[in-house]
């Protein structure tokens, strides 16, 4: 599988904007860039997923790089509910069951 | 729809003793899969089904059976309880994935599992 490496922790001040960088420089041509995040004693929820265009969703946006060796996820304006630790993961694309391969993510705080 | 539903929340287990973690779905999902997270780390995969009657294993499947005879249903057994499998563990599902958003991974609410 692919690898990412993104930073162990990240802070913020709430109401500003968020940018959550992951480099991916052994992405295959077929690997979709996933973020999940974790929030506090729950399961990880899907945030967005993209392949080579920059995405916008209701949560957050993906933008990604022209070489596609590094992404950013962008929260637009931080809320102290965006406290979580985000995962960013590549996904192989043309086969149905290939499972998710969670790192270690990184830790985001946002401070009121 | 309720999602991905774990039972229970929380258990405390003897070393050598045995328990099945329940997994329920209402999604109509064919994927199905079990992670343990340890403290301070991502979540590792231990087993995963495409449908029902198939399984495969995933990178940490010692330890663990699993089985599954409904697309909703996907129980993981652990037989003999040991110390290592303290974690928390978390069920999901999906669709089969091919890139559309629609097909992403839904997981439950985790159940906190200690082996003393």
């Amino acid at each position: 599988d692919a690898k990412t490496t993104q930073p162990n922790s990240m802070e913020s001040n709430e109401e500003e904007p968020v940018h959550l960088p992951c480099n991916h420089s052994t992405i295959s041509g077929t690997d979709y860039i996933h973020w999940y995040r974790q929030l506090p004693s729950q399961g990880p929820e899907y945030v967005i997923h993209g392949l080579t265009s920059n995405v916008n969703n209701r949560m957050a946006s993906l933008a990604i790089a022209e070489d596609r060796k590094s992404s950013t996820l962008i929260l637009h304006r931080a809320t102290l509910r965006d406290a979580a630790v985000y995962y960013c993961i590549l996904r192989e694309g043309t086969s149905g069951n290939t499972p998710l391969v969670f790192g270690k993510g990184t830790r985001l705080s946002v401070i009121a | 729809n309720a999602g991905v539903t774990q039972t229970p929340k929380f258990r405390i287990l003897k070393i050598g003793q045995s328990m099945t973690l329940q997994c329920t779905q209402d999604m109509n999902h064919n994927y199905m899969y079990w992670y343990r997270q340890d403290p301070g780390m991502g979540l590792k995969l231990i087993y995963y089904s495409v449908g029902a009657g198939i399984t495969d294993k995933g990178e940490v499947p010692n330890g663990y059976n699993v089985s599954r005879s409904t697309t909703e249903d996907f129980p993981l057994r652990l037989e003999l309880a040991a110390p290592s499998q303290t974690s928390v563990y978390f069920c999901a599902s999906s669709l089969p994935w091919s890139g559309g958003p629609q097909e992403t991974q839904y997981f439950g609410p985790g159940t906190r599992l200690l082996v003393l």
